[in-house]
């Protein structure tokens, strides 16, 4: 099966930076994802990265990507409260162009 | 576009019963997806439908669980009999085909299933 691993929780304080870290086994992946959970919400896309790019940043968020290892990231920079929610990693399953694999989610809590 | 629309939101029964719950995709969407969230098992993806077929169902636990899509516009999702270790959000979620090279997801607010 194709694999999507994440670490299920991290705490940060207000201020800091948040760096989630996801693995994948699919090296043929175009695309990954990033969504965000919410509580008591479904998941919203929150950012993508192509796999031909080594780096994508869009406001506080980085995404970095180490294809020879398999290794996504993602950086939140001055992590406030209203980040507190689950981030899921995401990349296509095999043979489905448009299905996800999606990892267990990190629980992000973001104290004051 | 009001997005995802799922119902119920909350929906407590009794093991033995029957449980339907429906999702209406968003409008010109051709991807419909049916998921299961619990905290052991995360986020499994159940079945999903390509302009009304369903394509991969490899995740339907079991013969006790079934989908239909009977136009583009609305998606059912029985479980029958329910049992305890049904228990968990169900999320539907849609997406067009031809929006962006990247494929994004548009989910609903899901359906909080407790069965006793």
């Amino acid at each position: 099966g194709e694999d999507v691993e994440q670490s299920l929780f991290l705490s940060v304080r207000e201020g800091d930076s948040s760096v989630i870290n996801c693995t994948y086994t699919d090296s043929s992946s175009t695309y990954l994802y990033w969504y965000k959970q919410e509580p008591g919400a479904g998941l919203q896309l929150l950012t993508y990265i192509f796999s031909n790019m080594d780096m994508k940043q869009d406001q506080r968020l980085t995404v970095l990507l180490n294809k020879k290892d398999k290794h996504l990231s993602l950086r939140i920079a001055d992590t406030q409260t209203g980040d507190s929610a689950i981030y899921f990693c995401a990349d296509p399953r095999l043979g489905s162009g448009y299905a996800l694999n999606f990892g267990k989610g990190t629980s992000l809590l973001v104290t004051p | 576009d009001a997005g995802v629309i799922q119902s119920p939101r909350h929906e407590v029964t009794e093991m033995g019963q029957e449980v339907t719950l429906r999702c209406k995709p968003i409008s010109g969407h051709d991807y419909l997806f049916w998921y299961r969230q619990t905290m052991m098992r995360g986020l499994e993806l159940l079945i999903y439908f390509n302009n009304n077929v369903p394509i991969d169902d490899s995740g339907m636990p079991e013969d006790r669980f079934s989908a239909k899509m009977p136009n583009a516009s609305f998606s059912t999702l029985k479980i029958q009999p329910s049992e305890p270790r049904d228990s968990a959000v169900y999320f539907c979620a849609s997406s067009p085909r031809d929006r962006d090279p990247y494929n994004e997801q548009f989910f609903g607010p899901g359906t909080r299933l407790t069965v006793l």
